[in-house]
């Protein structure tokens, strides 16, 4: 069964621009998390999609957003870059939406804003 | 506040002792919780998820313990391997939260020869 996968591994833009981020789940799996990983604030939760739609959103500006297709990939966008975005941006793949279910972590996007 | 607090921020062993790492918390109301293993530039993997009637779990080497009533948990990894360098978090969700985790900021572990 192949893993979660995120594109791109690496990314790099200049403040005020704009960038879109993609994860593909495990197969068969229904809900994606993504998160924030500094090494200032550690992992934060940004938002989770459970059959294309947002359960829950972490403490994050309006400039972060997502959403879910109806074959579980999800992409997150983040508008209007500023430097403290940089960051690892890690999803996770999870098999259903219930508290309990392991979360699988695809390798992260590593976005650089210069 | 939910917060999730980790100690020590960092901790060197050589190859083949044990240790304990420690997790507090005051996330409320409890659903679980989860220790992760981070190696460095990569994604979390899970160890251990506990729920709120469980006091301990194990994964090979790693054992995990709970206390729900002072909110606080342990890792204890044992006979050290040089793979086990790496980033533990403990992970704390919220009930009623679906998948939203409050994360610890980690335990960094060397594990030297």
């Amino acid at each position: 069964k192949a893993g979660v996968t995120q594109t791109p591994r690496y990314l790099i833009k200049t403040r005020g621009q704009q960038v879109t981020l993609s994860c593909s789940p495990i197969s068969g799996h229904r809900s994606v998390s993504w998160y924030q990983q500094t090494p200032g604030q550690g992992l934060q939760f940004l938002f989770e999609y459970f059959s294309e739609t947002q359960r829950n959103k972490g403490n994050f500006p309006g400039r972060f957003s997502g959403r879910q297709f109806s074959n579980s990939r999800s992409e997150m966008n983040v508008s209007t870059l500023e430097l403290g975005d940089s960051a690892l941006y890690l999803c996770a793949s999870i098999p259903f939406s219930g508290s309990t279910d392991t979360q699988y972590f695809g390798p992260g996007t590593r976005l650089t804003v210069l | 506040k939910n917060q999730v607090e980790q100690s020590p921020q960092s901790l060197i062993i050589l190859e083949g002792k044990n240790c304990t790492l420690q997790c507090n918390y005051t996330v409320s109301p409890f659903s679980n919780l989860r220790w992760y293993k981070q190696d460095t530039g990569r994604g979390p993997v899970s160890l251990t998820i506990m729920t709120f009637s469980e006091n301990t779990k194990s994964n090979g080497r790693y054992t995990a313990t709970l206390d729900a009533d002072t909110k606080q948990s342990s890792l204890h990894i044992t006979a050290s391997q040089l793979s086990d360098s790496a980033s533990y978090i403990c992970v704390v969700s919220l009930n009623n939260a679906g998948n939203m985790l409050t994360f610890g900021g980690g335990t960094r572990l060397m594990v030297k020869p």
